[in-house]
């Protein structure tokens, strides 16, 4: 039973570049929510989603970030023209029914590092 | 808003022994959730024990255990019997529990180094 997968681990890019993060969330779970964390901090909310439908988006800076879960396939962060600030871990966690009784389960995160 | 705050930024424990990671935080809900999440080196968020405010019984995992004072918003993990591979950031973790609310507020995190 595969756990929450996200891909690339480790992702390089340069300023100006775009980045594209994906999760895969466990197996029978269909709702999503990225978090960011920043050096020496926790993580912070950014968006949840359910398939098709992006439920919450108010922690997602207001430029250059997007997300989407579609109905096939694993869910994505897109940043565009990313700058040095973007450096940072993000993290998917996955659960069954997008309730707060949920238990949110985490991927091993992708480390986005701007040059 | 939630706020949720560790204190301790660094702490160390020998091997075997007890050690205390506290945890406070500000809320106006009356119904929500506690989590700690442990990150190791791997940097993998990893849920350690959940507690649900409505329960007055601490909650219980193995060596882990939580003492939670609803009336003081404080919410401690206990580790006996520490382990080298407990060494880890600690993050202690708020949700509220109305409707679809599915936030986790994470605090800043505390960094145990279990020393053989």
């Amino acid at each position: 039973n595969a756990g929450v997968m996200q891909n690339p681990r480790h992702l390089v890019r340069r300023r100006g570049q775009e980045a594209r993060l994906r999760c895969s969330p466990m197996k029978g779970h269909s709702h999503v929510y990225w978090y960011r964390q920043l050096p020496e901090e926790g993580l912070k909310f950014m968006v949840y989603l359910q398939k098709e439908n992006i439920i919450d988006e108010s922690g997602m800076p207001k430029e250059r970030f997007s997300a989407e879960f579609p109905k096939e396939g694993p869910s994505i962060l897109r940043i565009q023209q990313v700058v040095r600030g973007d450096s940072a871990a993000y993290f998917c966690a996955s659960s069954p029914y997008g309730q707060s009784a949920d238990t949110q389960y985490f991927g091993p995160g992708t480390r986005l590092t701007v040059l | 808003a939630q706020t949720v705050t560790q204190s301790q930024p660094e702490m160390s424990v020998q091997e075997a022994e007890t050690v205390t990671l506290s945890c406070t935080y500000d809320t106006s809900e009356n119904n929500y959730y506690l989590f700690w999440y442990k990150q190791p080196p791997s940097r993998q968020m990893i849920l350690v024990i959940r507690q649900e405010a409505y329960k007055q019984q601490n909650a219980t995992e193995n060596r882990f255990s939580v003492n939670f004072q609803k009336a003081a918003k404080s919410f401690s993990l206990k580790i006996s019997d520490s382990q080298l591979g407990d060494t880890a950031m600690y993050f202690c973790a708020f949700m509220k529990a109305r409707g679809s609310n599915y936030k986790l507020t994470f605090g800043k995190g505390t960094l145990l180094t279990v020393n053989p």
